[in-house]
């Protein structure tokens, strides 16, 4: 069974610096989609990123960023030139290729600070 | 276009109340899914469905049902409250065919006393 791991409860960043928020997943499959999802005090979903695992390019959303290494199975979130808005929580999630199980990982709680 | 609508935003039950939460979506898409969201254990699955008469249990099905019997509806029923059930819900759709972005609705703030 595929699993999602975030292993940062908490994070904090000031206004305009960069912060990198971690991912980690098991799988034994080699085709496979990962998402970050962003969840403002709002409590909609949204999703910020996603990355094909078959493309060894790092996807780019403007100021999101993805660090994909598929060998250590780590897929972690870049956020530059942090603003007061990214303050939210993140969702990384896994969803393998021809399913339809889109995984959650447990989240991690941004706070961006003037 | 509203995309996934959920109702209602917020609801309290007394513990052996039933109810349903509505999800809808106008997107044509032919999957959806009921999510659970719990401090620290982010969102579990729990039911889905690939297209009308098809569902599926996801990874905490119990004490929970659901239908399909057009493509645009999707309710999720509990139908003995308890006390655990007290959690935020979220439906999503996807359009399987074009491509991997599930789509939310705004969620269900559920508080079972």
């Amino acid at each position: 069974a595929q699993t999602v791991t975030q292993s940062q409860p908490e994070m904090s960043v000031q206004e305009a610096e960069t912060v990198t928020l971690s991912c980690t997943y098991d799988t034994s499959e080699n085709n496979y989609y990962l998402f970050w999802y962003k969840q403002p005090p709002s409590r909609q979903m949204i999703l910020v990123i996603r990355q094909e695992a078959y493309k060894q390019q790092n996807a780019t959303e403007n100021r999101f960023s993805v660090n994909f290494q598929k060998a250590a199975k780590s897929f972690s979130l870049k956020i530059s030139d942090s603003q007061l808005g990214d303050t939210a929580m993140y969702f990384c999630a896994f969803l393998l290729y021809n399913t339809d199980k889109l995984i959650f990982g447990t989240g991690t709680r941004l706070q961006v600070f003037p | 276009n509203a995309g996934v609508t959920q109702t209602p935003k917020f609801q309290v039950l007394k513990t052996g109340q039933s109810m349903t939460l509505q999800c809808a979506q106008d997107m044509n898409h032919e999957y959806m899914s009921w999510y659970r969201q719990d401090p620290g254990m982010g969102l579990r699955l729990i039911h889905y469905s690939v297209g009308a008469g098809i569902t599926d249990q996801g990874e905490v099905p119990n004490g929970y049902n659901v239908s399909r019997s057009t493509t645009e509806d999707f309710p999720l029923r509990l139908l003995s409250a308890a006390p655990s059930q007290t959690s935020v819900y979220f439906c999503a759709s996807r359009d399987r065919a074009k491509g991997t972005e599930a789509f939310f609705g705004q969620g269900t703030r559920l508080t079972v006393v």
